[in-house]
């Protein structure tokens, strides 16, 4: 079981351009969550997600993000127009469909934008 | 403001001692979990309590929880210098799906 991979590990972006970051969950898990960690502070949930669902969106900044996990491949977190402020890294974790006690977490995207 | 507030914000120790840190929060939690992220990585879950439990082991862990007071705490003993991480508690809401919030972390620091 290979955990949760996420996708590329560093991005660079340059003002403008678009971000897509992915995300496979846990064999077996069907629930995702992104969180974004500024430098020097704690995670910021964004979004909770199932198969083909958005459950929860609360976190999401309400312009240029978005989020889709698809019945097939995996979860993607797409900025576009990025700004400098989107540089963070961001991450994913996943759960199984019974709770968070299973809540396991990638080892992150980080985006630069330039 | 912050749901999960660690305490202090950075710890430094010599190895073979013990750390102690806190975490508060605001509102009523079904769990209240202990991430470590190493210095560029991503988070390891270290230790669960429920809302019920009022303290819990893990070899060298030690977790207690006050519902009264809305705090934590994670004891770490005889520390190494591998102990070297930032730790972050993240609590869960008994409402709704198992959304996790974080506190800001306490950066801790072990010598050898």
């Amino acid at each position: 079981n290979a955990g949760v991979m996420q996708n590329p590990r560093h991005l660079v972006r340059r003002r403008g351009q678009e971000a897509r970051l992915r995300c496979s969950p846990m064999k077996g898990h069907s629930h995702v969550y992104w969180y974004r960690q500024l430098p020097e502070e704690g995670l910021k949930f964004m979004v909770y997600l199932q198969k083909e669902n958005i459950i929860d969106e609360s976190g999401m900044p309400k312009e240029r993000f978005s989020a889709e996990f698809p019945k097939e491949g995996p979860s993607i977190l797409r900025i576009q127009q990025v700004v400098r402020g989107d540089s963070a890294a961001y991450f994913c974790a996943s759960s199984p469909p019974l709770g968070v006690y299973g809540y396991t977490f990638g080892s992150g995207t980080r985006l630069t934008v330039v | 403001s912050q749901q999960g507030e660690e305490d202090p914000q950075a710890l430094s120790i010599q190895e073979g001692e013990n750390a102690t840190m806190n975490c508060s929060y605001k509102t009523s939690i079904n769990n209240l979990q202990w991430y470590r992220q190493n210095s560029g990585r991503g988070l390891v879950h270290l230790i669960l309590i429920r809302s019920n439990e009022r303290e819990k082991h893990s070899g060298r862990l030690r977790v207690t929880l006050d519902t009264s007071k809305k705090s934590s705490s994670l004891l770490i003993t005889a520390s190494r210098a591998a102990d070297t991480a930032s730790y972050f508690c993240a609590t869960t809401r008994n409402t709704g799906f198992q959304k996790l919030v974080f506190g800001t972390g306490t950066r801790l620091l072990v010598s050898p």
